[in-house]
Parts: structure tokens; C-alpha cells; sequence
């Protein structure tokens, strides 16, 4: 266990659905980061949260969108979703101090049919 | 913009044998480049990291060098086994508790 928890860890839903991701992070880690892997590729970056704000976006679709609460975990939600989306969403979290790698969470697969 | 190559995408490499993968940074801002090994449906996991202020860093079987000059970054993995197949990806990031950019990714196959 990695200590970034995600959930659902599978998830199955038509075109046009809206769907939220969610993601704790390590206990005391303040920076959340979101990634797209789709088959065969990499790990595309979506947007990055620190302490509740948003620190970074990457190639975020505008039909994606972020937020981190106050507890520190956060949610992506995906909506008028396509069959391009179908993809692993991972979430990683970082310490605040030290060069610390990220560490990821186990990932949701989305399916779109 | 922020990128990263890496190559090469595949490498079958026997048992024993060493494997070098080799990643470019485009942003020469970048001052940490870890590396992650993924297996099949599962998550990335840190295995070595360098930041730009060290040329070279080893831990057992894997290295890692890094030449800032020429923006480039290899692991090297040597006495291959079966486990360490595998995909790895290079990353690169411009400060500390920021954005990972990754590469594409390299498939190792390590033959008995």
C-alpha cells in the first residue's frame, strides 16, 4: 500500500456520463497531482493542487475539472465524457520539503462505452 | 514548451546482460529527474531519483547518470533478471514539489 488511496478502482459508464474520481493522498503530503494514462501511453499530466489551490495544469481537457479540499483529499471530475477518455487516471501525492519522488496511487481505469 | 524523449520505446535485452535507457530534457531549468519502473496494470514506483547537482547515483544494480550540459539523463540497469521487466519512464521537473513531465516510456524484456 502505497498510502494514496483512489477510488473507484474500476469504473464503467456511457458516453455523455459525468464521473468524479477521488483521491486521498499521503498522510501529511499537501501537493496532489492527476495523471492520464491511456493504452500504449504515457503518463500524460492533468493538473496539479497544493493545500487546496491550484499550483499547475497540464493538457486538461475543459470538460475535466479539479478541486482539493480542506482535508486534503481531491476529486477529478470528467463529464460529456467520449471514448477517448477511456483511460487509467492516477493520482500521486508529494511532501511539501525534500526531493522526494511522487508517490501514486493504484489508479481508477474509467471504460467509456 | 516542457518535454521529454525518451528512448528507446522497447528493449529485449538476456539475463545478465545490462540495459540502458536514455531520456532528453528540453527545459533547461529542470533540477530533478527520477525514474519509475510500472508493472502491467499497476502504478508507477520511484526507483531512482538525481537531482542536478550530482552527476551520477547508484543503488545496487540500477544508476542513473545525468549530463546537464547536453540535457541528457540514462538509467542503467546491469545483471538483468526476469522481474525487472517491465515499463520505465524517465521524468523531469523544474523545482521541488512540482510538476513531473514524462517520458514516453520503455518497454524491457528481460529473457531467461
Amino acid at each position: 500500500d502505497s498510502g494514496v488511496t483512489q477510488t473507484p478502482k474500476h469504473l464503467i459508464t456511457a458516453t455523455g456520463q459525468r464521473v468524479t474520481l477521488r483521491c486521498s493522498p499521503r498522510s501529511g503530503d499537501l501537493s496532489v497531482y492527476w495523471y492520464q494514462q491511456s493504452l500504449d501511453q504515457g503518463l500524460q499530466f492533468l493538473i496539479q493542487y497544493y493545500n487546496g489551490e491550484e499550483r499547475a495544469k497540464g493538457n486538461i481537457l475543459e470538460r475535466f475539472s479539479a478541486q482539493q479540499f480542506p482535508d486534503l483529499h481531491s476529486e477529478l471530475n470528467l463529464s460529456s465524457l467520449e471514448l477517448g477518455d477511456s483511460a487509467l487516471y492516477f493520482c500521486a501525492s508529494s511532501p511539501t520539503t525534500g526531493w522526494e519522488g511522487y508517490t501514486f496511487g493504484s489508479g481508477t481505469r474509467l471504460t467509456v462505452v | 514548451g516542457e518535454n521529454v524523449e525518451q528512448h528507446p520505446s522497447t528493449l529485449s535485452v538476456q539475463e545478465g546482460d545490462s540495459a540502458v535507457i536514455k531520456c532528453t530534457y528540453s527545459d533547461s531549468a529542470s533540477n530533478y529527474f527520477p525514474w519509475y519502473k510500472q508493472e502491467l496494470g499497476k502504478r508507477p514506483q520511484l526507483i531512482i531519483d538525481i537531482r542536478s547537482n550530482v552527476g551520477e547515483k547508484k543503488d545496487q544494480r540500477i544508476a542513473v547518470t545525468l549530463n546537464k550540459t547536453a540535457k541528457h539523463f540514462s538509467l542503467h540497469i546491469t545483471e538483468t533478471q526476469p522481474e525487472d521487466s517491465a515499463v520505465y519512464f524517465c521524468a523531469a521537473s523544474i523545482n521541488q514539489g512540482g510538476k513531473l513531465i514524462f517520458g514516453q516510456g520503455t518497454e524491457l524484456s528481460v529473457k531467461p
